[in-house]
C-alpha cells in the first residue's frame, strides 16, 4: 500500500519569500513521486516528478523537490514566491509512471503582497 | 494534442436521478483513469482502463457507479440513484506507457 502525508493544510508566504511544502510518503516498493498544482475549478497540472536517478528534481515555474529516501520525504520548494503561485498543491505517490496515484490531502498556498 | 476533455463541466441533479459524465482522452494514450475529489481533499482513485479493459476498481466505486470505455477511446462514468454524498469533482486522466498523466478539467457534480 502507498500513502502520502502533507504537513500543513495552509501555508501563507510573502511575495518574494521561500515557499516550502512538506510531503512524506509510505511505500512498500520504490516510489514514483509527483507534485501537482490545482487552480480553482480546474484540473491538476504536473509540476514535477521523481522516477529514478537524480534525487533533486526541477520542475516548471521555478519549483524543485528533493527525494530523500532515508527520510521518506519529497518536499517542494521555490526560492521566491510570486502572486501567481497562490493555488492548492498536491503530493502523490505511485508504483510506476503511469499507474494509479495516491494523493495527499493538499496544501493551500496564499501569497501576501 | 487537444488534451483530456471532460463534459459537462458542471452538473446539478436532484437526489435519486442518474447522471453520466464523458471523458475524451488524448488519442494516443491507452490508459484512462477516473478520480473523485471532494472539497478540501486530494483526488481519490476510482477506476482505470487499459484500452477497453477495466483493470482495477476502488472500493469507493459502489454498485451505483459504472464506468465503460468502449473501443478503448472515450469513457463514460455513470452514477445511478445519486445521493448528496456523491457531490464532488470527478476527474479523468489519461496516460501512455512511459509517459505520465494528463488530467482533464473535471466535472463538478452537485446533488440537491
Amino acid at each position: 500500500a502507498q500513502s502520502v502525508t502533507q504537513l500543513g493544510s495552509h501555508v501563507s508566504v510573502s511575495e518574494g519569500a521561500l515557499v516550502l511544502l512538506r510531503c512524506n510518503y509510505s511505500s512498500s516498493v520504490p516510489p514514483y513521486l509527483f507534485w501537482y498544482v490545482q487552480y480553482p475549478n480546474q484540473g491538476l497540472q504536473l509540476l514535477l516528478k521523481y522516477t529514478t536517478g537524480a534525487t533533486l528534481v526541477k520542475g516548471i515555474n521555478g519549483f524543485e523537490a528533493e527525494f530523500k529516501k532515508s527520510e521518506t520525504s519529497f518536499h517542494l520548494t521555490k526560492p521566491s514566491a510570486h502572486m501567481s503561485d497562490a493555488a492548492e498543491y498536491f503530493c502523490a505517490v505511485s508504483r510506476a509512471n503511469d499507474y494509479k496515484l495516491s494523493f495527499g490531502a493538499g496544501t493551500t498556498v496564499t501569497v501576501r503582497a | 494534442d487537444t488534451g483530456v476533455s471532460q463534459n459537462p463541466r458542471h452538473k446539478i441533479t436532484k437526489r435519486g436521478q442518474n447522471v453520466t459524465f464523458r471523458c475524451d482522452p488524448i488519442s494516443e494514450h491507452n490508459r484512462l483513469y477516473w478520480y473523485r475529489q471532494t472539497l478540501g481533499q486530494g483526488p481519490e482513485f476510482l477506476t482505470y482502463f487499459q484500452n477497453e479493459a477495466q483493470l482495477e476498481k476502488s472500493r469507493l466505486l459502489s454498485d451505483r457507479f459504472s464506468a465503460e470505455r468502449p473501443k478503448g477511446s472515450f469513457s463514460t462514468l455513470e452514477i445511478q440513484r445519486t445521493e448528496q454524498g456523491d457531490s464532488a469533482m470527478y476527474l479523468c486522466a489519461s496516460s501512455s506507457s512511459g509517459n505520465g498523466y494528463t488530467f482533464g478539467s473535471g466535472t463538478r457534480l452537485t446533488v440537491v
